[in-house]
């Protein structure tokens, strides 16, 4: 079946505590993005990649990073996590434009 | 800078009544549009998409849109609604490069028996 993979599904963590959440698509598609959605604010970007080893900052890229090693992962770390980047994450990917984006199950993730 | 704007936050339909959803976008070259359903707990389903041709798209779940460029609109449609259909709708465009997908901030939808 295609699809967006992350992991967890949730995480409550505290400040300052590393953590990665895992996204892997099955697709083979080139673009990957990471969303974060707060309630008010809607869905916003956090990182896109185009394909392996390009990556770039979307609208809300403070305190997270992102590595594109191989096609089909696309994790997400937040190095120092804090209270505000309390939310809900979408990973997502596609093959082109036209093509639409394919949307994970999404994490929840708290920090306390 | 592109943009999309659902001015709906929450719209009520009784089961069976019609829907319209409106979303206005905002952007410099020919669009392509989204909408997107998110269930509660779920992440994101494309509905249907907007690329060129036909300006009236069908989508899943029996669900249509039309694109206006006059009036810079995409309105998701359905005919007949469904206490199934509740749930949050979100329009969406992306730019010509593909990495920059730009979401309205969402019509969340009941629906009354």
């Amino acid at each position: 079946e295609a699809q967006v993979t992350q992991n967890p599904r949730y995480l409550i963590t505290v400040t300052g505590k590393k953590l990665t959440v895992t996204c892997s698509q099955n697709m083979n598609h080139e673009y990957m993005s990471w969303y974060r959605q707060d309630p008010g604010l809607g869905l916003r970007q956090i990182y896109y990649s185009m394909n392996v080893e390009v990556t770039d900052k979307g609208d809300v890229p403070e305190g997270y990073k992102v590595s594109r090693k191989e096609k089909r992962n696309f994790p997400l770390i937040l190095e120092s996590p804090s209270p505000n980047q309390t939310s809900l994450y979408f990973c997502a990917s596609s093959s082109g434009t036209a093509y639409g984006y394919t949307f994970g199950s999404g994490t929840r993730l708290t920090v306390v | 800078a592109q943009s999309v704007t659902q001015p709906d936050i929450h719209i009520t339909v009784s089961e069976g009544a019609s829907l319209e959803l409106r979303c206005n976008y905002s952007y410099g070259a020919t669009p392509y549009l989204f909408w997107y359903v998110q269930s509660p707990g779920q992440g994101l389903q494309l509905l249907l998409k907007y690329f060129s041709g036909d300006t009236l798209v069908q989508g899943i779940k029996g669900f249509e849109a039309e694109f206006k460029r006059s009036q810079s609109s995409f309105n998701l449609r359905k005919p007949s609604v469904h206490w199934s259909d509740a749930a949050e709708y979100f329009c969406a465009v992306v730019n010509n490069a593909g990495n920059m997908l730009t979401f309205g901030g969402g019509t969340r939808l009941m629906v009354k028996p």
